[in-house]
């Protein structure tokens, strides 16, 4: 079964440029969350979805935004960047209380 | 101004040894609990889950320990191996899919 698929890897993006991350979930699963990872913050929640609907959100503002579409798939969308927004953003899917599974993650560089 | 990084806590062990990684969590009403392992460059990778209803789990070479008296949880590693070398996380979850992530622990394992 194949696991959590992240499209980009790797991403340059100019400040004030807008960005969409993509991901792909474990077949099945139909709870997608992302996170933000930073050396300064760990590892930081963004928000969930499940069935399309967003069921959590973290204390981003709002220029982080997410979807997910009716096949599971997600995205999540930073627009206005700034540079304290480069990170490792990760994708996590699960099955409801059974444990996330991440997948490698998007590292977006912001110059 | 000058962002400071997390300070990982470190663990160095001989190959062959047993280690102990720990971690303190902060909601009692956390009910889930998960250790991931996460190595350079690569998503976090789920090891082992415990629930809150259990004090001891085990998998392949390793157990978790779970107080929840003290909100204390544990990861030991049996007959450490070079590629056991990497960050160890803890998080919880609250029933809403949500996990929160400790800082880490950097395990490195000396040939």
């Amino acid at each position: 079964k194949a696991g959590v698929t992240q499209t980009p890897r790797y991403l340059i993006k100019t400040r004030g440029q807008q960005v969409t991350l993509s991901c792909s979930p474990i077949s099945g699963h139909r709870s997608v969350s992302w996170y933000q990872q930073t050396p300064g913050q760990g590892l930081q929640f963004l928000f969930e979805y499940f069935s399309e609907t967003q069921r959590n959100k973290g204390n981003f503002p709002g220029r982080f935004s997410g979807r997910q579409f009716s096949n599971s798939r997600s995205e999540m969308n930073v627009s206005t960047l700034e540079l304290g927004d480069s990170a490792l953003y990760l994708c996590a899917s699960s099955l409801v209380g059974r444990g996330a599974f991440f997948g490698q993650g998007t590292r977006l560089t912001v110059v | 101004g000058e962002s400071v990084g997390l300070h990982l806590p470190t663990l160095s062990v001989q190959e062959g040894d047993n280690s102990i990684i720990n971690c303190a969590y902060s909601n009692s009403a956390s009910d889930y609990f998960i250790w991931y392992k996460q190595e350079s460059g690569k998503g976090p990778q789920f090891i082992i889950d415990i629930r809150s209803n259990m004090d001891k789990r085990q998998g392949q070479r390793v157990t978790v320990l779970l107080n929840k008296t003290v909100k204390h949880l544990s990861l030991q590693i049996a007959a450490t191996q070079p590629g056991d070398s990497a960050v160890y996380f803890c998080a919880e979850e609250g029933g809403n899919e949500k996990l929160t992530f400790g800082t880490g622990t950097r395990l490195t394992i000396i040939p």
